[in-house]
């Protein structure tokens, strides 16, 4: 258990819809990540939040946003949804503010989203 | 051409191969190289981390790196069913920059 905790673990929706995925980050961890998995384009990055603030960008999609509340949790806000956004949906977190040199992030079970 | 490529796969193998993974990259800047695993229906983990070139063991794994060739590979000795999982590269440059991951391998070891 990496002590990463995402939910839902699956959602199952509507093109045009919007959903709200969300993850508690382990205790004491201040950076969350969202990353995106899918066959074709593998674990591609989103987004990071540090202590609130977000801290660097990746592929992420302007129908796509996040934040990152006082209490440390994430969420990732997708709408608009097209039948290419269905794919598994991971929030990792670590303790620092940069993404660590020895690539430890502790990664939740994701979240599958299927876009029909 | 994409950062980091990795052999799609499927592999499988018999119980007690000894397996090798690749990933080659393109970005000479990468000097942080990971191995990550993702067992089915879970996230990835960290299996192994190097710093630049060289070999480092951990058990029955083995990450080799070779920046001059820009080619990363994991081994794995006296495979069990237990590693059956998904095997995915990532990389890193310097300490601003962000992980960038392979597609990822799905090895299967057969009992």
């Amino acid at each position: 258990d990496s002590g990463v905790t995402q939910t839902p673990k699956h959602l199952i929706t509507a093109t045009g819809q919007r959903v709200t995925l969300r993850c508690s980050p382990r205790s004491g961890d201040l950076s969350v990540y969202w990353y995106q998995q899918s066959l074709d384009q593998g674990l591609q990055f989103l987004i990071q939040y540090y202590n609130g603030e977000e801290r660097a960008k990746g592929n992420i999609l302007e129908r796509f946003s996040a934040q990152q509340f006082p209490d440390l949790h994430s969420e990732l806000n997708l709408s608009s949804l097209e039948l290419g956004d269905s794919a598994l949906y991971f929030c990792a977190s670590s303790v620092g503010f940069v993404t660590p040199n020895t690539g430890e992030l502790f990664f939740g079970e994701g979240s599958r989203l299927t876009v029909l | 051409q994409k950062e980091v490529e990795q052999d799609p796969g499927p592999l499988s193998v018999p119980e007690g191969a000894i397996v090798s993974l690749n990933c080659t990259y393109s970005n000479s800047a990468f000097q942080y190289f990971m191995w990550y695993r993702q067992y089915s229906r879970k996230g990835p983990e960290l299996l192994m981390y190097t710093y630049s070139s060289g070999n480092k063991e951990d058990g029955r794994f083995t990450a080799q790196v070779d920046k001059s060739s820009k080619y990363i590979s994991l081994f794995i000795r006296d495979s069990q069913p237990s590693d059956s999982a998904t095997y995915l590269c990532a990389m890193k440059a310097g300490a601003n920059s962000k992980l960038t991951f392979g597609k990822g391998i799905t090895l299967s070891v057969r009992p």
